[in-house]
C-alpha cells in the first residue's frame, strides 16, 4: 500500500499549456511538500502546507500555485509551461512540520516541457 | 539560510570496502541534520537523522553517521559496502525553530564489483 502517491507519474507537455501534478498520502499526516529536483538532482522546497494551511511559499514563479483540497491531498498546478520548468516534482509528507519530523516522499513526477 | 555542503559530488567503493560521505553544515547552532537515499527512479528515503539525542546515530542498511560539532560535520559510512549501496546520497539540514528542510547537492555512490 503506497505511502505518498502521485499522478502521473511521467508529464510530457508542449510550452505554454497548463498541466496538474496530484499526490496523495494515506499516512495520516499534517504536513506536505512539493520539491523540484533539476537536471543535476539538486534538490529545493518549493511549498509546504500544514493542515491544509501554506507555510512554506519559496521564490517560485506564481505561475505555480498548490492547493491542498484536505490534509491527504496536495495537488500542484503550473500554468503557462516554459521549457526550464522541466524537472522532477517530488510530494513528501511528515507528521507534523517539526524539526525533527521525517518527510516521506512520493516516487516523483518528470515533467518535460517540449 | 542553513546550507550543507557534501563534498565530492561523485564516489566510487569496490563491493566490501568502506563507504564514507562527507557532509558539513554552516551554523553556529547546531541544526538537526539528515541523510537521505535515492535510489535510481525513485524519491528518496531517510536513512537516519540527527536530532542532538546522540552524537553516533545508527541506520538503516548498515549505516550509521556521527555528529561532531567541533568540526561542524556529520559524515555517513558503512564498513561494507553492498552492490545495492548504488545510489545517490543526500545530506540535508534543518535550523532549529525552521520549517525547512535545505538538501546538500548529493554524491553518487558506485559500487564496483
Amino acid at each position: 500500500d503506497t505511502a505518498v502517491s502521485q499522478t502521473p507519474k511521467y508529464l510530457v507537455t508542449q510550452m505554454g499549456n497548463d498541466k496538474s501534478i496530484k499526490c496523495e498520502q494515506n499516512l495520516g499526516h499534517d504536513t506536505m511538500y512539493w520539491y523540484k529536483q533539476d537536471s543535476k538532482k539538486f534538490l529545493k522546497i518549493m511549498f509546504s502546507y500544514n493542515n491544509k494551511e501554506l507555510i512554506i511559499n519559496e521564490t517560485v514563479p506564481n505561475r505555480f500555485s498548490p492547493k491542498s483540497p484536505d490534509k491527504a491531498h496536495l495537488n500542484l498546478h503550473i500554468n503557462s509551461l516554459e521549457l526550464g520548468d522541466s524537472a522532477v516534482y517530488f510530494c513528501a509528507s511528515s507528521q507534523v512540520a517539526g524539526e525533527t519530523d521525517t518527510q516521506y516522499f512520493g516516487p516523483g513526477t518528470r515533467l518535460t516541457v517540449l | 539560510a542553513q546550507s550543507v555542503t557534501q563534498l565530492g559530488s561523485h564516489v566510487s567503493v569496490s563491493e566490501g570496502a568502506l563507504v564514507l560521505l562527507r557532509c558539513n553544515y554552516s551554523s553556529s547552532v547546531p541544526p538537526y541534520l539528515f541523510w537521505y537515499v535515492q535510489y535510481p527512479n525513485q524519491g528518496l528515503q531517510l536513512l537516519l537523522k540527527y536530532t542532538s539525542a546522540a552524537t553516533l546515530v545508527k541506520g538503516i542498511n548498515g549505516f550509521e553517521a556521527e555528529f561532531k560539532k567541533s568540526e561542524t560535520s556529520f559524515h555517513l559510512t558503512k564498513p561494507s559496502a553492498h552492490m545495492s549501496d548504488a545510489a545517490e546520497y543526500f545530506c540535508a539540514v534543518r535550523a532549529v525553530g525552521d520549517y525547512k528542510l535545505s538538501f546538500g547537492a548529493g554524491t553518487t555512490v558506485t559500487v564496483r564489483a
